[in-house]
C-alpha cells in the first residue's frame, strides 16, 4: 500500500503478557517514529529510527519497552510484562529523510487494551 | 524544553462560518510548526506547516495558519467551515536549532464540531 501500515489494529492482552506491534513504513522512508497516544491526549514521542539505527529512545517509559528496525524498513515495538497503564493507541510514523521540516506520515495505529 | 498549548478542548462553529483553533508554543530557538487532523480510529493527517518565510501558510482542505512570533502563536483558520471538518486537531512544534534530531511535541488536541 501507499501509506504507513500498522498491525494488528486492535490488541487485547492480559496483564503480564508480552505484546509485539508491527509497523510497515512507506517504502523508502528513512525516518521512523513511534508514539503513544493515551485517551484524550496528543501523541507522545517514544523512539526514533534513522534507517536501522535507533537514534533516540528517550521517550520509552520503561525498560519493558523495546523497539527494533533491523533491516531499516519494518519496525516492531515490543512491550514486556504489560501493565494496565500501557493501554493506549500506539502510532507509527515515517518521513522520507532526516530533514526536520518534513511532515510525518502516520499509520492508523494499534489500540492496545491491557486487562 | 519545547511545549505546545491548545487552550480549547472543543470549538463549536456553524457550517459556513469562519473557524479558528488556537495554538501557542514555547521553544528556545526558531520553531518548526505543524498542524495535523485526526478522524476517529485513524492516524494523524498532515494539514500544513510553517518553517520559514511568509507568516500565513496555506494547507490542505482550505485550511491556513498564521505564525505570530511575538505572540508565539500558530492559530489554525478556515474562512468557511464544513460539517466534514469535524475532527480532532493537533498542533505540533519542533526546535531544529540544536545538534542532532529534535523530537516533535504535540498539543493535547482540540475537538472541532461543525454543526449543520
Amino acid at each position: 500500500g501507499a501509506g504507513v501500515s500498522q498491525s494488528p489494529r486492535y490488541k487485547v492482552a492480559k496483564r503480564g503478557q508480552d505484546v509485539a506491534l508491527r509497523c510497515d513504513p512507506i517504502s523508502g522512508h528513512v525516518s521512523l517514529f513511534w508514539y503513544q497516544q493515551a485517551l484524550g491526549q496528543g501523541p507522545e514521542f517514544l523512539t526514533y529510527f534513522q534507517n536501522e539505527a535507533q537514534l533516540d529512545k528517550s521517550g520509552l517509559p520503561s525498560d519493558r519497552f523495546f523497539a527494533e528496525r533491523p533491516e531499516g524498513s519494518v519496525s516492531t515495538l515490543k512491550i514486556q510484562r504489560t501493565q494496565q497503564e500501557d493501554s493506549a493507541v500506539y502510532l507509527c510514523a515515517s518521513s522520507p529523510n532526516r530533514q526536520q521540516g518534513q511532515p510525518q506520515h502516520f499509520g492508523d495505529g494499534t489500540r492496545l487494551s491491557i486487562l | 524544553a519545547q511545549s505546545v498549548a491548545q487552550p480549547e478542548d472543543q470549538v463549536n462553529v456553524a457550517e459556513g462560518n469562519p473557524l479558528t483553533v488556537k495554538c501557542t508554543y514555547s521553544v528556545s530557538g526558531n520553531p518548526y510548526l505543524f498542524w495535523y487532523v485526526q478522524y476517529p480510529n485513524r492516524g494523524l493527517q498532515f494539514l500544513l506547516k510553517y518553517i520559514t518565510g511568509d507568516n500565513l501558510v496555506k494547507g490542505s482542505y482550505g485550511f491556513e495558519a498564521e505564525f505570530n512570533k511575538s505572540q508565539t502563536s500558530f492559530h489554525l483558520k478556515k474562512p468557511s467551515a464544513l460539517v466534514s471538518d469535524s475532527a480532532l486537531y493537533f498542533c505540533a512544534v519542533r526546535d531544529p536549532s540544536g545538534s542532532g534530531y529534535s523530537t516533535l511535541t504535540f498539543g493535547k488536541g482540540t475537538m472541532l464540531l461543525v454543526s449543520p
